[in-house]
């Protein structure tokens, strides 16, 4: 149990443009789930906290308006990095929260490079 | 600040042997620590957790012990297998702050066959 499965694993996208990452929680509702960003060799950074039916709680110096998450049913919740610029290029990872629990399950990752 | 620290950027093991990794956490209001596993490309994976009003967690090879004065948790691994190689991150989290969880910078635990 607690599979949480993100699409796409990988994108190359254009400077400028956007990008839909989905996180979907398998086999359990999760009123919580959370966006994580890693950079190589460094640990995992919260980017958001994602509640369903409610706006998204941004971590310090993380843009709301370039990264749009959206978290509109009980298994799903989405990250849109909006016009996208090589900075951006890191693995994203998401993870979701069984209620009630500390744990979370997290995703395969998104390899997002933007060229 | 970093709340939740991780010394050791690496350790290497021989197959077999007892593997330990350390973490220590300066916020005393942490009520939950978890260890997770992390393939390269891939989500962390949950491995143990424990509770503050314990001090000790056994699942099979896995176990985590907790030291609230020392503000220390450690995870030992016996028998170290050459499959247990991978990044071990530390987390921890409290009921105070919507159980959002903080992680260490890893281990990369090498297990020698």
């Amino acid at each position: 149990g607690a599979v949480v499965s993100q699409h796409p694993s990988r994108v190359i996208c254009k400077s400028g443009t956007s990008v839909k990452i989905e996180c979907r929680s398998l086999d359990f509702q999760a009123t919580t789930m959370f966006w994580y960003r890693q950079f190589p060799k460094q640990s995992l950074m919260l980017m958001a906290t994602s509640n369903e039916g409610s706006k998204a709680t941004y971590e310090q110096g993380v843009e709301k308006d370039k990264f749009l998450i959206n978290h509109a049913s009980l298994t799903l919740s989405t990250l849109t990095v909006t016009s996208a610029h090589p900075e951006d290029s890191s693995f994203y990872i998401c993870s979701a929260r069984v209620p009630g629990h500390y744990e979370q399950y997290f995703g395969p990752g998104t390899r997002l490079t933007v060229t | 600040d970093q709340q939740v620290k991780q010394n050791s950027p690496s350790l290497s093991v021989q197959e077999g042997r007892i593997s330990i990794l350390n973490c220590d956490y300066t916020n005393s209001m942490f009520d939950y620590f978890l260890w997770y596993k992390k393939y390269p490309a891939e989500g962390p994976t949950f491995l143990i957790s424990i509770s503050s009003i314990k001090d000790k967690n056994e699942d099979g090879r896995f176990t985590v012990f907790l030291n609230k004065s020392a503000k220390h948790l450690s995870l030992h691994i016996v028998p170290s297998q050459p499959g247990d190689s991978a990044v071990y991150f530390c987390a921890a989290g409290s009921s105070g702050s919507a159980r959002q969880l903080t992680f260490g910078s890893g281990t990369q635990l090498t297990v020698l066959p």
